[in-house]
């Protein structure tokens, strides 16, 4: 069964750091994985998509990194803005036609 | 366009009664999710609708909980004789098609609270 980890659970960073967010997946065999961020009382929105066969995937101040056979991805925040403050979530797609998610990132961006 | 939108918002109840939460996928998603988001647990899938049949239902957690969705576009969650421990946000979601290379797009949910 596909187990998603994240570390660290919450983060609190002062405006302008740059930072690194961790997850880990027990099962290699993935199609691609998500980064979402969820707001409070919102949904989630994807801000990074990478299939099985790429590395990384950036998006303007965002980028993924993804290494598939070690079962590990990183999302890379630059210069760390307070309007970054979210949860941020990964979720491995198996094939099970759904997404395995880890239980989240919670970031607070100090002004 | 619009998103995938969800009601009830929020929605209280009392033990043993039956609730449906109504998701409204994106215009022209053929493939439609339901996941469930417990205090302190991270998301967890239910139940995905390609058009309107459900080729997976392992991820609902008893048979008090169904699913239908009709003309290929709004799905209904039902939960029967509802339970404390079901009290969770019911996030729907919706893509265009079953593909692995497809993103999903996410409703804003449903907070039940079964009291």
């Amino acid at each position: 069964k596909q187990e998603v980890t994240q570390i660290p659970a919450a983060l609190s960073v002062p405006e302008g750091e740059n930072l690194v967010l961790n997850c880990s997946f027990t099962d290699s065999a993935i199609y691609n994985l998500q980064w979402f961020r969820q707001d409070p009382g919102k949904g989630l929105t994807s801000l990074l998509l990478i299939q099985s066969s790429q590395r990384e995937q950036t998006s303007g101040r965002l980028n993924a990194s993804l290494d598939k056979s070690s079962g590990r991805s990183t999302l890379y925040i630059a210069a760390s803005q307070p309007g970054d403050s979210a949860t941020y979530l990964c979720a491995v797609h198996t094939g099970r036609r759904a997404l395995t998610f880890g239980s989240g990132t919670r970031l607070q961006v100090q002004p | 366009g619009a998103g995938v939108s969800q009601s009830p918002s929020n929605k209280v109840t009392e033990k043993g009664k039956d609730v449906e939460l109504r998701c409204d996928p994106i215009s022209g998603h053929t493939a439609l999710y339901w996941y469930r988001q417990s205090l302190g647990q991270g998301l967890e899938f239910l139940i995905y609708f390609q058009g309107n049949s459900a080729p997976d239902k392992s991820g609902l957690p008893s048979d008090r909980f169904s699913a239908e969705r009709t003309g290929g576009s709004v799905s209904t969650l039902t939960i029967q004789r509802t339970q404390q421990e079901d009290s969770a946000v019911y996030l729907c979601a919706s893509s265009f098609r079953i593909a692995e290379q497809e993103t999903q797009y996410f409703g804003p949910g449903t907070r039940l609270l079964v009291l």
